[in-house]
């Protein structure tokens, strides 16, 4: 497709199970970002990656979150034994070069609930 | 790691108040800076990418400026509408890093 994509669009988990969401960038895109917004609450910057390097995972709010990208295109952001406050909408954007100006493109997101 | 800062936080403002928020940023090696607006609920929407010091920009009743030199950006909205009410996003870029600030959580009261 033309845009970024993500999938699942919707997903509840029960506390405690693994969750694993996707994002299919722009092709070409270099530059992938992927951030969480909780309801009521502002966006939250979780990680950046170039390529499949991941150059900042500073936003990541524990150790039960990981996010990969390992042949630059595709990533995956995975949550391990959820609980219910990781319940959010996550969204997933990309860029060819955002610093240089491009434009950076946003999915519709993945919206978490944990019950 | 690029330190981005936005103020303020939240902002509340009556039906026709004009209204302002910054974003902060280092200096040095300064790319490019995007400014975002995003709704709840939908995906962020492009508003401006500036990249020349002094540059302003204008859509409709939105305008920003950019100083790189000293590394801030203000946005401005004049007449604010309720349809408004959105976060803010701001995201410059350095270097080989890139991320977006906080936001600054825009609400306009009818």
């Amino acid at each position: 497709g033309a845009g970024v994509s993500q999938s699942p669009r919707y997903k509840v988990a029960k506390r405690g199970q693994d969750v694993a969401l996707r994002c299919d960038p722009i092709s070409g895109h270099v530059s992938l970002f992927w951030y969480q917004q909780a309801l009521g609450q502002g966006p939250e910057f979780l990680t950046y990656f170039q390529n499949e390097a991941q150059l900042d995972k500073s936003g990541l709010p524990s150790d039960r979150f990981f996010a990969e990208r390992p042949e630059g295109s595709v990533s995956t952001l995975k949550i391990q034994r959820t609980q219910q406050e990781d319940s959010a909408v996550y969204l997933c954007a990309s860029s060819l070069a955002p610093q240089m100006g491009n434009t950076i493109y946003f999915g519709e997101g993945s919206w978490l609930t944990v019950v | 790691i690029l330190n981005v800062e936005q103020s303020p936080q939240s902002l509340h403002v009556q039906e026709g108040d004009s209204t302002n928020f910054t974003c902060s940023f280092p200096s040095s090696n300064f790319y490019a800076l995007h400014w975002y607006r995003w709704e709840t609920a939908k995906s962020p929407e492009a508003l401006f990418v500036m990249t020349l010091n002094g540059d302003e920009k204008k859509k409709g009743r939105i305008s920003a400026t950019l100083n790189t030199k000293e590394g801030y950006s203000y946005l401005y909205i004049k007449g604010s509408q309720p349809e408004d009410s959105a976060t803010y996003l701001c995201a410059p870029g350095q270097d080989n890093d890139m991320r977006f600030g906080a936001g600054t959580r825009l609400t306009v009261k009818p």
